[in-house]
């Protein structure tokens, strides 16, 4: 079975610097793919930022960006610039294997940035 | 953009009573997924539709049923709700074909007394 791995359960940042949540990955499938995604208090899960395994550059989407490194089997979310509304809860996320369709997510990393 | 919506953001029911969830997605998307989210536990899948009509069932499908009569629509009915079942629900849609990137809704926050 897939396994996604968050190691920091919660962290502090200071307004405007960057940040990098971890994420580590265990996985069966030759070719998958890792996502982001960021959960306010409100509830609703909102997809950032996706690599794919065979992707050839690192996944760069406004602010955020992936540092994939294949080798190590991570793939960690760098948040540049931090921003008060970047408090949330950030999940990682891969596909759940055996060809099927659903997600396996890790426990999250609870963000809370400081003014 | 993608628009998943759900029929409620908060949801108080009773022991017993059948529930239904209601989802829709404005996005001609092929698939749909319900998960649950629970402290400690994460997030899991518990159907999901490739179809209208389609479905199969996920990580923790036991105590659930799910319909699709239309393309935009997946609703998750409880039979008949127990106390664990007191949890987040999200649903999710995405493209058709395999491992397209899923778009959730804003979630439903049941509790069961």
């Amino acid at each position: 079975a897939q396994k996604i791995t968050q190691t920091q359960p919660g962290m502090f940042v200071q307004e405007k610097e960057a940040v990098t949540l971890d994420c580590t990955y265990d996985t069966s499938d030759q070719s998958y793919g890792l996502f982001w995604y960021k959960q306010p208090s409100s509830g609703e899960m909102i997809f950032l930022i996706y690599q794919g395994s065979y992707d050839e550059q690192n996944a760069t989407e406004g602010r955020y960006s992936l540092n994939f490194q294949k080798a190590r089997k991570s793939a960690n979310l760098v948040i540049s610039a931090s921003q008060l509304g970047d408090s949330a809860m950030y999940f990682c996320a891969t596909y759940s294997g055996g060809g099927a369709d659903g997600l396996t997510f890790g426990k999250g990393t609870h963000l809370i940035i400081q003014p | 953009d993608v628009k998943v919506t759900q029929s409620s953001r908060y949801l108080v029911k009773r022991t017993g009573e059948k529930v239904f969830l209601e989802c829709v997605q404005d996005m001609d998307h092929e698939n749909m997924f319900w998960y649950r989210q629970d402290p400690g536990l994460g997030l899991r899948l518990i159907y999901f539709s490739y179809d209208v009509k389609m479905k199969e069932k996920g990580d923790i499908p036991e105590g659930y049923s799910v319909s699709r009569e239309k393309k935009e629509r997946f609703s998750l009915i409880l039979e008949s709700a127990s106390t664990n079942q007191t949890s987040m629900y999200l649903c999710a849609s995405s493209l058709g074909g395999r491992r397209e990137t899923q778009y959730f809704g804003p979630g439903t926050r049941l509790l069961v007394l």
